[in-house]
């Protein structure tokens, strides 16, 4: 399985300020996905993280609220920019395995926005 | 838009205590249905993918099965450590994309 790292782990943020998440896989992997886990709910996907290219979003994301990198194989970033309390959340990085279709996720980035 | 009910939202069950968690889906052309467990204050743990009709897997006390509407995480009697949220997804044919159910809650009690 894949070990995924992400930094922070827990902030506490200012409304309207921007923060970005790190995401660090042990190993060379072609799908990372980032997924928002908001208090009480079930994880929804944000977007695809393409190596080289832009990322592909889902409905209701925007890459101006939710700019993504993946300069390479190992690592991705998720930018919630001009955040409100609606953005408090866990964000979740995912890759996918190199052993059949598993799917792996990181431990989270919990947000807290006041 | 692909669905997935998970039922029951929770249950609580006494160490050594039989139960099933259901996971009833809509999606065209499934790819894969997984099972996690999460605990509190940590990412989702990656438990099963079941592919197709009629396949089984086995964990320790947990047996995933899967028909064409559902799918079922057994859990034979379970311990206290069993405690978590268990999550199911489908991921539908030519995408990478899960669709999550809101989990079920299991709390096992000695």
């Amino acid at each position: 399985s894949a070990v995924i790292s992400q930094k922070p782990s827990r902030d506490i943020c200012q409304r309207g300020t921007s923060l970005t998440i790190q995401c660090q896989v042990d190993s060379q992997v072609t799908m990372m996905f980032w997924y928002r886990q908001q208090p009480g709910q079930s994880l929804t996907l944000i977007a695809t993280a393409n190596q080289g290219s832009e990322a592909t979003y889902e409905s209701g994301f925007v890459i101006d609220k939710f700019p993504i990198s993946r300069p390479n194989l190992t690592f991705s970033t998720l930018t919630v920019s001009n955040m409100s309390p609606e953005d408090s959340s866990i964000y979740l990085c995912s890759v996918g395995g190199t052993q059949g279709n598993t799917i792996y996720f990181g431990e989270g980035s919990w947000l807290t926005v006041v | 838009e692909d669905q997935v009910t998970q039922s029951p939202e929770a249950l609580r069950l006494q160490e050594g205590e039989s139960s099933s968690l259901n996971c009833s889906y809509t999606v065209s052309g499934l790819r894969g249905l997984f099972w996690y467990r999460q605990d509190p204050g940590k990412g989702p743990e990656f438990l099963f993918t079941l592919y197709s009709a009629g396949e089984e897997k086995e964990k320790e006390r947990l047996k995933a099965t899967l028909t064409k509407k559902e799918s079922f995480l057994h859990i034979t009697a379970p311990k206290p450590e069993d405690s978590a949220t268990y999550l199911c997804a489908v991921q539908e044919g030519g995408g990478n994309k899960l669709t999550f159910g809101t989990g079920t809650q299991l709390k096992v009690e000695l």
